[in-house]
């Protein structure tokens, strides 16, 4: 079981707006402003998409959005593309020397 | 051009030992902390341990700690991960990553698959 909840499977059709949830706890999403999310292709590594909630690294289209509400943090995918279709997932630091930081178990979205 | 190259992957038998390596290039290893992920085969992603900078500081997910080192060889631009006492549920493929913020990574490789079986 993952410590953080995320819906296992997501569809649209190219250029609708997609919203992906992603739940933990005041102990991890709720507490902290370090929630990141990753794009994760067949047979590829993780890619980062989003830190520090609301961040995109360079290189990363403005087309996807971070945001946190209470211990929900949420990916938001403006204008959905073919090449979209890909596997999120979502991470937040959590201040516990055993665990750095902990995942939810992915979203696999479909671009119809 | 930021790469990480994984290698020492393989199949083990339960209680088996393997030693994983990464090799960085592109940016300064002692510049960041360094972590290990793992990705089951239902694709849950598990953190498993990082190290500082200098390596004077290390730190385990509950499920490894005893059995599995991280060290580090900043003049060999390689990071590493000493697997002892291997389990069928450490069967993944094993990531290095960058982490450049807080709880988060950056640069991944291209992982290294580890099959724990008899």
């Amino acid at each position: 079981q993952s410590a953080l909840t995320q819906p296992a499977s997501m569809s649209g059709s190219p250029g609708q707006s997609i919203t992906i949830s992603c739940t933990g706890t005041s102990s991890d999403v709720g507490g902290y402003n370090y929630v990141s999310w990753y794009q994760q292709h067949p047979g590829k590594a993780p890619k980062l998409i989003i830190y520090e909630v609301s961040n995109r690294p360079s290189g990363v289209p403005d087309r996807f959005s971070g945001s946190k509400s209470g211990n929900t943090a949420s990916l938001t995918i403006s204008g959905l593309h073919a090449e979209d279709e890909a596997d999120y997932y979502c991470s937040s630091y959590t201040p516990n020397t055993a665990l750095d930081r902990v995942f939810g178990g992915g979203t696999k979205l479909t671009v119809l | 051009e930021v790469q990480l190259v994984e290698s020492g992957g393989g199949l083990v038998q339960p209680g088996g030992s393997l030693r994983l390596s990464c090799v960085v290039s592109g940016f300064r290893l002692s510049d960041n902390w360094m972590s290990w992920v793992r990705q089951a085969p239902d694709k849950r992603l598990e953190w498993v341990a990082n190290i500082k900078q200098d390596g004077s500081e290390k730190y385990y997910a509950d499920s490894v700690r005893g059995r599995f080192t991280i060290s580090r060889d900043n003049g060999k631009n390689s990071l590493y991960l000493q697997m002892n006492s291997l389990r069928a549920e450490d069967t993944a493929v094993y990531y290095c990553a960058r982490d450049a913020f807080v709880g988060c990574s950056d640069y991944w490789g291209q992982g290294t698959l580890i099959s724990v079986s008899s």
